[in-house]
């Protein structure tokens, strides 16, 4: 299976400040990277498809980006709803695998 | 709206069984497949399996393989997903999902999630 790894485990930012989550996939996914933000309580949100692509709904200040294995997933001004746990997850292959997640907190 | 309404929580003793079901509405069931995936306290969520309710055709974690069943019903949009011999690693929230469509195919519809707690 393809493990995929996220750092930082904690990402601590100021309301109004850009944040910048990565994920390494173990080997070649090619654009099939999805970003999941997760609210205490709730099931995953999907944020981005494709590497790149904003899901229905989604505020363009959530944009992702990639270079090979290495993806990043960028909140250009932190919004108060925005503090969660965030996940990346392949699915070029299965099994569909996700990263141990960031948590994005109120510094 | 594409929905996708789950059972609710269970509590079983470990060599125990659980069904839990997944009802969907608003597309059309036998279209797309439905993923299960769950997610122990703290960690990501986990691949559990796959079915297509057109043919019935299933992929299964293989670390899970010998002990779960997913089954459908068309005539209630159902799908259900069956685990036997549970164990205390069991426990977790099981949601059922759906890819948001083909430029998509990735979990963008999501139950509401069951937790499944084994304990003796």
């Amino acid at each position: 299976e393809i493990v995929m790894t996220q750092s930082p485990a904690t990402l601590s930012v100021s309301p109004g400040e850009r944040a910048t989550l990565s994920c390494r996939a173990g080997q070649s996914v090619s654009s099939s990277l999805a970003w999941y933000q997760q609210k205490p309580g709730q099931a995953p949100r999907l944020l981005i498809y494709g590497a790149s692509t904003r899901a229905t709904g989604i505020p363009d200040r959530f944009s992702g980006s990639e270079s090979g294995t290495e993806f990043t997933l960028t909140i250009s001004s932190l919004q108060s709803e925005d503090f969660a746990v965030y996940y990346c997850q392949q699915y070029k292959n299965w099994p569909l695998t996700f990263g141990g997640g960031t948590k994005v907190e109120i510094k | 709206q594409v929905q996708l309404v789950q059972s609710g929580a269970e509590v079983k003793k470990p060599g125990a069984s659980v069904t839990v079901s997944c009802k969907a509405s608003g597309y059309i069931f036998t279209a797309y497949g439905v993923t299960w995936l769950r997610q122990a306290p703290g960690q990501g969520p986990e691949w559990v399996g796959w079915i297509t309710p057109y043919s019935g055709d299933t992929e299964y974690a293989q670390k899970l393989q010998d002990r779960i069943t997913m089954t459908t019903d068309t005539s209630t949009n159902t799908v259900y997903m069956e685990l036997r011999n549970l164990r205390s690693d069991d426990t977790a929230v099981y949601y059922c999902t759906r890819i948001m469509g083909q430029a998509a195919s990735t979990p963008g519809y999501w139950g509401q999630g069951t937790l499944v707690t084994v304990s003796s």
